[in-house]
């Protein structure tokens, strides 16, 4: 019963070095998201996918790279880590575009960039 | 643009009763819905209002009025594991969320 799965949990990179997050759902999900969230903000959307093979930038896309080549995984790259990249990051599904049943998140990745 | 506002921080007892009020200004509305976050956890869902009225759910509460772009989560009989943020967001006309920066609620004995 995995639900929604990151890894992973902590990382700290120094700045200018790259990293990849992976989610991965086991619920047929079409719809996968990426969030970051910052202490005193709301969930920032940063990218998401409607399904697979597509993907589509959200609130705060820059710096960050998706891809969603299998139905149940979405990776999350930053290519060049900056500070401003410190933040908690999760990820989410839900069923498809007209499904307004609720979110699944995974447990959140914590990313520092020193 | 779009926004949601909900109080930064509130402060209840042990036992006692809570209302958390939501206000929203979005590009659509396709339900609204609540999040309860404990400290250095996900999010995992409370309750979700697309109709006006009271959805209730054991303890807590879901409130909805369309017209006034309001809501309200209502925890009733406080218990300290209560103490979390909760994160109310709107679902627009295009079915993405919109999220409100969440109310922590701290509960004293």
């Amino acid at each position: 019963n995995a639900g929604v799965t990151q890894t992973p949990k902590f990382r700290v990179l120094k700045t200018g070095q790259s990293m990849t997050l992976l989610c991965a759902q086991d619920m047929n999900h079409e719809y996968m998201y990426w969030y970051r969230q910052d202490p005193g903000m709301g969930l920032r959307l940063i990218h998401y996918s409607v399904g697979e093979g597509t993907t589509a930038k959200g609130e705060v896309p820059d710096g960050y790279n998706v891809s969603r080549l299998k139905k149940q995984n979405f990776l999350l790259g930053l290519e060049s880590a900056a500070p401003s990249q410190t933040s908690v990051y999760f990820c989410a599904s839900r069923g498809g575009s007209t499904d307004t049943g609720e979110l699944f998140f995974g447990e959140g990745s914590r990313l520092t960039v020193l | 643009g779009q926004n949601i506002d909900q109080p930064t921080e509130m402060t209840a007892t042990e036992g006692a009763i809570v209302q958390i009020n939501c206000t929203y200004q979005t590009s659509g509305f396709n339900g609204l819905f609540w999040y309860q976050q404990h400290a250095g956890e996900a999010p995992t869902f409370l309750s979700y209002n697309v109709l006006d009225g009271l959805e209730e759910k054991g303890r807590f509460s879901s409130f909805l009025s369309r017209s006034k772009g309001y809501s309200y989560l209502l925890l009733k009989e406080l218990q300290m594991k209560d103490s979390a943020s909760y994160l109310c967001a709107v679902m627009d006309s295009n079915y993405q969320l919109i999220w409100g920066a969440g109310t922590k609620l701290i509960i004293k004995p």
